[in-house]
């Protein structure tokens, strides 16, 4: 089974800090993804990648940028963590095409103070 | 644009009842559609899709069919169980995208 590691479950951060979340995946996936998950908003995407140093905004990229020097790796960074960035942070990766659908890590909850 | 569109939650049942959580979406030509499901303090997994009209997706005793006159992907069940207390979500792949457009999630409890 394809599995997508994401290396905190739960993660509490002050106000500015840079935060770093890391996804790691075992499947040599093409495609990875890191959506926030907010109540009543349903997953809005904020990056994704294609492929190894590609990176392509989603819907919400402002305040967050990412890192893909592996392909196994897809890392979500907070510039300057602010509380409106408090949020369930998705990673998902997938083979090309995704008429197979995604797979989702366990997902982070952050809490920015 | 692209988008999905689910019943509003939260939805709340008793054991054995019938379950339908509407699902319809806007997309040009012929997208692919997925439920998803997350359950308490894990990550969405695949319950089941379809990737042309009239399709019938089926797993774990829900099903949903591809309607391409209604834009419709509704998820049924015909007897739930206190196991399929989860969040449930909709999404669509539009032809040629990599991409999934998710819906909001309806949230569903089910009583003993």
């Amino acid at each position: 089974d394809v599995k997508v590691t994401q290396s905190s479950r739960y993660l509490v951060k002050r106000t500015g800090e840079k935060v770093f979340l890391e996804c790691v995946q075992d499947m040599d996936h093409e495609n990875m993804f890191w959506y926030r998950q907010d109540p009543g908003l349903g997953l809005r995407l904020i990056y994704f990648s294609y492929d190894v140093k590609m990176k392509e905004k989603g819907d919400i990229p402002e305040g967050y940028s990412v890192s893909r020097e592996k392909k196994e790796r897809f890392s979500l960074i907070l510039e300057s963590a602010s509380t409106n960035q408090t949020s369930m942070y998705l990673c998902a990766s997938s083979f090309p095409p995704t008429g197979f659908g995604y797979t989702f890590g366990s997902g982070t909850r952050l809490t920015v103070v | 644009g692209n988008s999905v569109t689910q019943m509003e939650g939260p939805v709340t049942l008793s054991e054995e009842a019938f379950l339908t959580i509407n699902c319809t979406y806007t997309a040009t030509g012929y997208p692919s559609l997925f439920w998803y499901v997350q359950y308490p303090g894990e990550g969405l997994q695949l319950l089941l899709k379809a990737t042309k009209a009239d399709d019938k997706g089926s797993n774990k005793g829900f099903e949903a069919t591809y309607r391409k006159e209604t834009t419709s992907f509704h998820l049924e069940k015909g007897s739930v169980q206190v196991s399929d207390s989860a969040v449930y979500f909709c999404a669509l792949r539009s032809q040629g995208a990599q991409k999934l457009v998710f819906g909001q999630g309806t949230r569903l409890t089910i009583n003993p």
